[in-house]
């Protein structure tokens, strides 16, 4: 298996522009999480979904921030309008358990909100 | 929240052991104990878990103290690819548990 895969590696947008991060997970895994990861606040769950459907989006700092999973291969973390402060790592991470062990993460993707 | 401390930063030895320490005081019993590992540029790596007992496996131990309070997850051989940050986190039921600022561990040749 490839792994989970996120797409872009990299976005450069400018402020209040519409950004769209995307992430494939494992297959036959069940859950899917997004984290955001910056400097001043290290590692985060912004929202994890189990067989699709979204379970807990607490951690979605704001109403510009949303997520989806239309099937069990693909979700996407849309931020509309984009801000500087948006700025950080992204990543993706699926897993088959749902427990904290053997969470599968992407390589990321960083975003730069100018 | 169970929260844990570890040492900002650790220098080994390549080929040496890294010895790589965690408090959670505030553990409860049904608490697991995690690590994860980030390599620069990289997603988080899961590394290994435990509750009660002593772990091993082919990345790494990990020793629990008998009262749980603190633990040190062991890489016995560390090459210059072990160089990251290595996150101790105990679950607290959810998935919102923060992963930290972790231990900047540098193997050096």
């Amino acid at each position: 298996d490839a792994g989970v895969i996120q797409s872009p590696r990299h976005e450069v947008t400018e402020m209040g522009q519409e950004v769209t991060l995307r992430c494939k997970p494992i297959s036959g895994h069940d859950y899917l999480f997004w984290y955001r990861q910056t400097m001043m606040r290290g590692l985060e769950l912004l929202i994890y979904f189990n067989n699709n459907v979204p379970i807990d989006d607490s951690g979605m700092p704001e109403d510009r921030f949303s997520a989806k999973m239309p099937n069990a291969s693909f979700s996407t973390l849309k931020i509309q309008p984009s801000e500087p402060r948006d700025s950080a790592v992204y990543f993706c991470a699926s897993s088959f358990t749902g427990g904290f062990e053997k969470l599968f993460f992407g390589s990321g993707t960083q975003l730069s909100v100018l | 929240d169970a929260k844990t401390t570890q040492p900002t930063s650790m220098d080994c030895a390549e080929g040496r052991a890294a010895n790589l320490p965690c408090n959670h005081s505030t553990i409860s019993g049904n608490e697991y104990v995690y690590w994860y590992r980030q390599i620069h540029s990289q997603g988080p790596q899961y590394i290994i878990h435990g509750l009660k007992n002593n772990e091993t496996n082919e990345m790494a131990s990990l020793i629990i103290t008998e009262d749980r309070k603190s633990s040190t997850l062991i890489l016995p051989h560390a090459t210059l690819r072990d160089t990251a940050v290595y996150y101790c986190i105990v679950d607290t039921g959810g998935f919102k548990t923060i992963f930290g600022a972790g231990t900047r561990l540098f193997v050096k040749a």
